[in-house]
């Protein structure tokens, strides 16, 4: 079955310390993953996605086909990092998107 | 108005009502998405609309019954719900290639209470 788990409802942490926001999957086949996000009063966006390689907002994130995983991570968390995260999983070759339960990240000052 | 434009943002109904839920996309984008999102439960695909045929339909009750009638127009019309549907539905729209999957950009959502 197609899936796509994050452990972790909430994730405090302090400003300056590293982040990383976790996210297994599960996929028969050769999956995209990507990370959205959504600030407060704002709407779901994409944050980035593994097939870019990009490090957006600092963030990074490797997929590692072996752990079934697509972790987010941010050496040096900011105050305006504070939102909710999403990963999500798509199928190559589909548009259908699966997402998990989300991550709330709270970066205290 | 760029993007994508959910209307309304709030709906409270009662259970016998019917009622139509809007979603309209500025970005030239060939398919649209609805969404029901719970507390506590991850978001959930209902309907996907690619060339404005319906190619996704997971197991939604027949109390929802979307409506494409062009590319940059979706509907969801709603009759006899139940309070179970109380939920924020989202809609999102993609530019589909049949290659990789492309982002999809997200409305606001509209927030459904059913008394």
């Amino acid at each position: 079955a197609q899936r796509v788990t994050q452990p972790e409802k909430l994730l405090s942490v302090f400003k300056g310390a590293p982040v990383e926001l976790k996210c297994n999957y599960s996929y028969s086949g050769s999956p995209e993953l990507f990370w959205y996000v959504q600030y407060s009063r704002q709407r779901l966006q994409l944050l980035l996605r593994h097939i870019s390689r990009e490090s957006i907002k600092g963030f990074t994130a490797d997929l590692n086909k072996g752990e079934t995983s697509f972790h987010l991570k941010k050496p040096f968390a900011q105050e305006e990092d504070s939102a909710m995260y999403y990963c999500a999983l798509s199928g190559l070759g589909t548009d259908k998107l699966i997402f998990g339960t989300g991550t709330r990240l709270q970066v205290f000052p | 108005e760029t993007g994508v434009t959910q209307t309304p943002r709030h709906l409270v109904m009662g259970m016998t009502n019917k009622k139509s839920l809007k979603c309209e996309q500025h970005l030239g984008h060939n398919a649209m998405y609805w969404y029901k999102q719970s507390a506590k439960k991850p978001l959930e695909l209902m309907f996907v609309y690619s060339l404005e045929e319906r190619v996704e339909n997971n197991s939604v009750p027949s109390r929802f019954s979307p409506e494409c009638p062009n590319s940059s127009h979706l509907f969801l019309h709603l009759h006899t719900l139940q309070p179970e549907d109380s939920a924020l539905y989202l809609c999102a729209s993609s530019q589909v290639t049949g290659e990789r999957c492309q982002p999809q950009h997200f409305g606001d959502g509209t927030r459904l209470s059913i008394l």
